[in-house]
């Protein structure tokens, strides 16, 4: 069975741009959350999706946004990229019921 | 708010030795604690976890203790080998979210 599969795994954006994120859960799976990795901060929550209905949302402000599809899909978006936004973004999908969590590889962002 | 606390920040150890890691969460409401483990430039992996109704948990060389009146759990890695070597994260969870509270990891280092 395939992991989490994250595209794309590195990129680069220059200040003020807006940035895309795609995340696969693992097949079967139907709640996906995404987290941010940063030296500072450590790991931290941003959302969480199920059914294509956010269940669940962190302390980032408005310029993160995500959805998830039907398929269960989902994406993160960040608008107007900050330096501060650098950073590992993962994606952990899991399978309802359940409280484990299973992270993608990762988009590596750096934002210049 | 919600906060888990996690020390050592690192932690050498000779191959061989034992190698403690100690979290504190701050929710009383948290009822599921798992450990992931990241190697340098990888996806953070679930080695261990346990459930409140568990005062301990023992996977091989791996073991997780919960005590919930403290608010304390902690993670024991016995006969200690080179490749356990990498950053290692405490979480807290309630059922029904995947809202994981992370702990700040610590850098594990196994000296041959």
């Amino acid at each position: 069975k395939a992991g989490v599969t994250q595209t794309p795994r590195y990129l680069i954006k220059t200040r003020g741009q807006q940035v895309t994120l795609s995340c696969s859960p693992i097949s079967g799976h139907r709640s996906v959350s995404w987290y941010q990795q940063t030296p500072g901060q450590g790991l931290q929550f941003l959302f969480e999706y199920f059914s294509e209905t956010q269940r669940n949302k962190g302390n980032f402000p408005g310029r993160f946004s995500g959805r998830q599809f039907s398929n269960s899909r989902s994406e993160m978006n960040v608008s107007t990229l900050e330096l501060g936004d650098s950073a590992l973004y993962l994606c952990a999908s899991s399978l309802d019921g359940e409280n484990t969590i299973y992270f993608g590889e990762g988009s590596w962002l750096t934002v210049v | 708010g919600e906060n888990v606390e996690q020390h050592p920040s690192t932690l050498s150890v000779q191959e061989g030795d034992s190698a403690v890691i100690k979290c504190t969460y701050s929710d009383s409401a948290s009822n599921y604690f798992p450990w992931y483990k990241q190697e340098l430039g990888k996806r953070p992996q679930l080695i261990i976890d346990i459930r409140s109704n568990v005062g301990e948990k023992k996977d091989q060389r791996i073991a997780v203790t919960l005590n919930k009146t403290a608010k304390h759990f902690s993670l024991h890695i016995t006969e200690t080998q080179p490749e356990d070597s990498a950053v290692y994260f405490c979480a807290a969870s309630k059922s029904g979210t995947y809202k994981y509270i992370f702990g700040t990891g610590t850098r594990l280092k196994v000296l041959a």
